[in-house]
């Protein structure tokens, strides 16, 4: 079975720190890994795919394997930055769908 | 470029009551999903489509039927709404699944 972990319900830093947000998973195939971003009432955007290995609104997720990892991180968070974050993990073949964590509540105090 | 359309964006039922929301996607995907989205559970997978004419249970069934009406339109179903079925509820769809989900804007439930 496939599982995502994110340890922090929230996480509160000030704006200019560094942030990290903690995924982990479970899966013993080839994982793909997603993080997504819900601002405030809003619907669930793509931030990251681990596949694409790119640098989103200056985010970055770095896949590690050896520690079924994939955290989010930014050096320098900015209030806009304040949202929910799920990881997402997908299997694929025919019958595709991506198991989500049950969020972390990001706030970026001024 | 509307991506995924949910309708209606707000509802209240009494229990008991039965109501249908709608879905649709106009990116040509093959897949679509219906998701539960709970504070401190996440996103839960109601039913998913992974084509049209499939349908397929996922981790919270209970109490849900589905549609997939055409490749465009994946419909869910409340048959006998209860207050525990209150929840925001998230349409999606996905082609080969590299790229993950698009996601309609929600349809917020509250069932009385």
């Amino acid at each position: 079975a496939q599982r995502v972990t994110q340890p922090e319900k929230l996480l509160s830093v000030f704006k200019g720190a560094p942030v990290e947000l903690k995924c982990n998973y479970s899966y013993s195939g080839s994982p793909e890994l997603f993080w997504y971003v819900q601002y405030s009432r809003q619907r669930l955007q793509l931030l990251l795919r681990h596949i694409s290995r790119e640098s989103i609104k200056g985010f970055t997720a770095d896949l590690n394997k050896g520690e079924t990892s994939f955290h989010l991180k930014k050096p320098f968070a900015q209030e806009e930055d304040s949202a929910m974050y799920y990881c997402a993990l997908g299997r694929g073949g025919s019958n595709y769908k991506l198991t989500f964590g049950k969020g972390t509540l990001l706030t970026v105090n001024p | 470029n509307a991506g995924v359309t949910q309708t209606p964006k707000f509802q209240v039922l009494k229990t008991g009551q039965s109501m249908t929301l709608q879905c649709a996607q106009d990116m040509n995907h093959n897949s679509m999903y219906w998701y539960r989205q709970d504070p401190g559970m996440g996103l839960r997978l109601i039913y998913y489509s992974a084509s049209e004419g499939t349908t397929d249970k996922g981790e919270v069934p209970n109490g849900y039927n589905v549609s997939r009406l055409n490749k465009r339109e994946f419909s869910l179903r409340l048959e006998s709404a209860a207050p525990s079925q209150t929840s925001v509820y998230f349409c999606a769809s996905s082609s080969t699944g590299l790229y993950g989900y698009t996601f309609g804007s929600g349809t917020r439930l509250t069932v009385v």
